[in-house]
């Protein structure tokens, strides 16, 4: 199985400032397609996960753009140009180039 | 709007069984595969199954394989999971989830239901 890191894995923010979360990855994520296969996932306090980022850097419908995916292969990132208080929860990678997709540990953001 | 909504979590016993529901709208249920998705308590997000648009292919994790089986009723839009043999280690909230391109993808997910395996 394809195993997946983040770092860090609890961050503090303040809103109004920038914020970035590392993910890694055991096998390289890059289909013959040219897409990373590479999604994120953001659940927040009593609600169930929502997609924020899809092919390592394609925003899900209704996701603001202060969030930003980029990476390819093994290494990626998400990062929130301005974090805001409605940001807070438990930020999720999770790869979906083999069987079974594998998630990430979890960074919990929460307000400094 | 897509909607999805699980029901059938509760309290088994060890080596019990039950059987999870999701109820889907706002999209055409039989064009989408879907998952299963569950939480544990302390622990992070571990996908279980997964299954095509049509049923035909279904997918599990290994660590439920053999024990829990995934179906789906394409005229009542609806999902199910069968779980047998429930061990403590399968007390989680489990998610179901819409599939965004495939079943390894989930978009769309249920508010989740609770299932406890407890003596």
């Amino acid at each position: 199985d394809i195993v997946m890191t983040q770092s860090p894995l609890s961050l503090p923010v303040t809103p109004g400032e920038p914020a970035s979360i590392s993910c890694r990855s055991s096998q390289s994520l890059l289909h013959s397609t040219g897409y990373n296969f590479l999604n994120w996932y953001l659940q927040k306090p009593g609600q169930s996960p929502q997609l924020l980022i899809y092919l390592g850097s394609n925003r899900a419908s209704g996701v603001p753009d202060r969030f930003r995916g980029s990476g390819s292969g093994t290494d990626f990132t998400l990062k929130i140009s301005r974090v805001e208080a409605e940001d807070v929860g438990v930020y999720y990678c999770m790869q979906a180039q083999q069987t079974p997709p594998t998630f990430g540990p979890g960074t919990k953001v929460d307000i400094k | 709007e897509v909607q999805v909504l699980e029901s059938g979590g509760g309290l088994v016993q060890p080596g019990g069984s039950l059987r999870l529901s999701c109820a889907a709208s706002g999209f055409t249920f039989s064009s989408y595969d879907m998952s299963w998705v569950r939480l544990a308590p302390g622990k992070g997000l571990e996908w279980v199954s997964g299954i095509s648009g049509s049923g035909a292919t279904t997918y599990y994790a290994d660590s439920v394989k053999g024990r829990f089986t995934i179906s789906r009723d394409n005229s009542k839009n609806t999902l199910y999971l069968q779980m047998s043999s429930l061990r403590a280690e399968d007390t989680a909230v489990y998610y179901c989830a819409k599939g965004r391109y495939n079943w390894k993808e989930p978009d769309y997910w249920g508010q989740g239901t609770l299932v406890t395996v407890s003596s």
